[in-house]
């Protein structure tokens, strides 16, 4: 079975900090995971992916993240917050045709 | 952007009624998906489709029903609407499991039962 933990339900940084989002996994299988970003009102847009390729995967905006199996983890990072990148991030874990998202963090950039 | 759609984008309507929601794509994509996202629950899944009349139930599929007649549209049916039935409802698409998945999401649709 598959479960995704993002471990802060609020992030709050300033601009121009860094920016880092946690995100833990459990899977019996070789996971694809993946970090979507969501702004007010909008839908999700897919920030990146990994697919059992590189482990440190870049995405868009300047976000990368790393996939650590021996961690569970694939936590998401950005050095230097701006303020377009208030919003909602869901990490997501899929397996075959399963697929869990998180509960979401929000991150709040303070001026 | 995918070309996803979906219809209404708003809807108000009364319990007890039935309710159907629309997401088209122009992609050809052959996994078509439904969630609802709640405030402190993420996103959750309600059904799939992996083709034409294929469908499985999600997480939270208790009241809801799905078809699937053509590649391109994916209904979601309330039978009988209830308040815990209000929520903002998100079509997605990908084109297989062999790509891990990627999806790509409609706009949304915000329902409120009274």
């Amino acid at each position: 079975a598959q479960s995704v933990t993002q471990l802060d339900s609020h992030v709050s940084v300033s601009e121009g900090t860094p920016v880092l989002l946690r995100c833990n996994y459990s899977s019996s299988y070789s996971p694809s995971l993946f970090w979507y970003v969501q702004h007010p009102n909008k839908g999700l847009q897919l920030l990146l992916k990994y697919t059992s390729a590189a482990t440190l995967v870049k995405g868009i905006n300047g976000f990368e993240a790393e996939f650590k199996k021996s961690e569970t983890s694939f936590h998401l990072t950005k050095p230097s917050a701006h303020m377009s990148d208030a919003a909602e991030y869901f990490c997501v874990v899929s397996v075959g045709d399963k697929i869990i998202f998180g509960k979401g963090t929000r991150l709040h950039i303070l001026p | 952007d995918a070309g996803i759609t979906q219809s209404p984008r708003h809807k108000v309507t009364e319990t007890g009624t039935p309710v159907t929601l629309r997401c088209h794509q122009t992609e050809n994509h052959r996994y078509m998906y439904w969630y609802r996202q709640d405030p402190g629950h993420g996103l959750r899944l309600i059904h799939y489709s992996y083709g034409v009349k294929d469908t499985d139930k999600g997480e939270v599929s208790d009241g809801y029903s799905v078809s699937r007649s053509k590649t391109e549209d994916f209904l979601l049916t309330l039978e009988s609407a209830t308040s815990s039935q209000t929520s903002v409802y998100f079509c997605a698409i990908s084109r297989s499991g062999s790509d891990g998945n990627e999806q790509f999401f409609g706009p949304g649709t915000r329902l409120t039962v009274l």
